[in-house]
């Protein structure tokens, strides 16, 4: 059964931490997503990555930065949190030329 | 600019009766497109998905009509069911490119009435 796994289902931070957020997959997928959800907005890219080391920017990645060392893992990065990023967090992941994305069941983080 | 667009935020249905969601496309480029379906607190499941070579493609009680032309697509449900009741995501690709994502749509939240 294919599985993405993110680290916490729910997380508590405070203004200015620095907050990781952690996808694993076990389906030795190429492409990784990390999106955010938000009421009204639906599904927003942050950022994405197509191979190991490799990431690229989505439509809004102010406020991030991510981390692909290892084929399986896709880290999300506030580098320093606020209050407007408190959302559900998912990622997925793709099969390269795949047209089909699986999601993790997300991460609702509070930042206070 | 939204690319696909889903311009109805919510949605109620009778059970039993059917439930029609429906998703406009602006980049004529999209060949191909999915739905999917998601409950609170979880992510998104893959629900139904159609190429743009055809116009309609059926699952079960899920049934997904493409119309090129008009840019629009259209998921319907039949009957509707209370496990039904959840966020709808329409979604689009261009498959040429290995580099282009999945585009989704704002969703729509269908709440299915006893």
């Amino acid at each position: 059964d294919v599985k993405v796994t993110q680290s916490s289902r729910y997380l508590v931070k405070r203004t200015g931490e620095k907050v990781f957020l952690e996808c694993v997959q076990d389906m030795d997928h190429e492409n990784m997503f990390w999106y955010r959800q938000d009421p009204g907005l639906g599904l927003r890219l942050i950022y994405f990555s197509y191979d190991v080391k490799m990431k690229e920017k989505g439509d809004i990645p102010e406020g991030y930065s991510v981390s692909r060392e290892k084929k399986e893992r896709f880290s999300l990065i506030l580098e320093s949190a606020s209050t407007n990023q408190t959302s559900m967090y998912l990622c997925a992941s793709r099969q390269e030329r795949s047209n089909e994305q699986f999601f993790g069941p997300g991460t609702r983080l509070t930042v206070l | 600019d939204q690319q696909v667009k889903q311009n109805s935020p919510s949605l109620s249905v009778q059970e039993g009766r059917i439930s029609i969601l429906n998703c406009d496309y602006t980049n004529s480029m999209f060949d191909y497109f999915l739905w999917y379906k998601k409950y609170p607190a979880e992510g998104p499941t893959f629900l139904i998905s159609i190429s743009s070579i055809k116009d309609k493609n059926e699952d079960g009680r899920f049934t997904v009509f493409l119309n090129k032309s008009a840019k629009h697509l259209s998921l319907h449900i039949v009957p509707s069911q209370p496990g039904d009741s959840a966020v709808y995501f329409c979604a689009a690709r261009r498959t040429m490119n290995r580099d282009d994502k999945i585009i989704f749509g704002k969703g729509t939240r269908l709440h299915i009435l006893p």
